[in-house]
């Protein structure tokens, strides 16, 4: 099983909700990934966690809350968005520990949210 | 930022010409990574190349690396509709360029 799964694909929020992105692979890999994707644009990385603890936050606002609860989960919760945070967000993983060195990504298909 | 940039920014060919994409970059880089991502989809890993490798080869790709321009580049010969795509270079520290966005034309 080479892939990772993403749910919700698409998500409607409004300003005021909580959800949540998730995120799962069974590839045994030990780091997983978080990034934000605007149109036409590159994706920009917001997390990594390796062996389940988070080692890089790319000064994130705290309106993001990312959580690993094993080696095959990732999640992303989301609370008091703003209409700008509407984008497309993809998770990935890879061998290794996710620094600097890190080979190959593989990525889910993306979720795409809307804040209303 | 270590990030690479590509150019050209978009692309566009007849199918079965070959299209080249180059990507700078800042700093010292372990390996750099090319990568593919069909409109509004994930990215798919197309290639890495080491440090101390200068060429690499898969399918019908090509890249190439020099450390002391700091650049890569990536060709894709005799293109087909399918590789009508974004493609974005990774340097060390998972950040991605710009992208080149290439249409191929039936």
């Amino acid at each position: 099983d080479t892939e990772v799964t993403q749910t919700p694909k698409h998500l409607v929020m409004g300003m005021t909700n909580k959800k949540s992105l998730k995120c799962e692979q069974h590839m045994g890999h030990r780091a997983m990934y978080w990034y934000k994707q605007k149109a036409k644009k590159p994706p920009e990385l917001m997390f990594v966690y390796s062996y389940e603890k988070l080692s890089i936050n790319e000064s994130v606002p705290s309106r993001f809350s990312p959580e690993c609860p094993n080696s095959s989960l990732l999640n992303l919760h989301l609370h008091a968005l703003q209409p700008e945070d509407s984008a497309l967000y993809l998770c990935a993983s890879s061998q290794g520990r996710g620094g600097a060195n890190t080979g190959e990504l593989f990525f889910g298909e993306g979720s795409r949210l809307t804040v209303l | 930022s270590q990030q690479g940039e590509e150019d050209p920014q978009a692309l566009s060919i007849q199918e079965g010409e070959n299209a080249t994409m180059n990507c700078s970059y800042k700093t010292s880089i372990n390996n750099l990574q090319w990568y593919r991502q069909n409109s509004g989809r994930g990215l798919v890993h197309l290639i890495l190349i080491r440090s101390n490798e200068r060429e690499k080869h898969s399918g019908r790709l090509r890249v190439t690396l020099d450390t002391s321009k700091k650049s890569s580049s990536l060709l894709i010969t005799a293109s087909r509709a399918a590789d009508t795509a974004s493609y974005f270079c990774a340097a060390t520290r998972l950040s991605f360029g710009a992208g080149t966005t290439v249409t191929v034309r039936a």
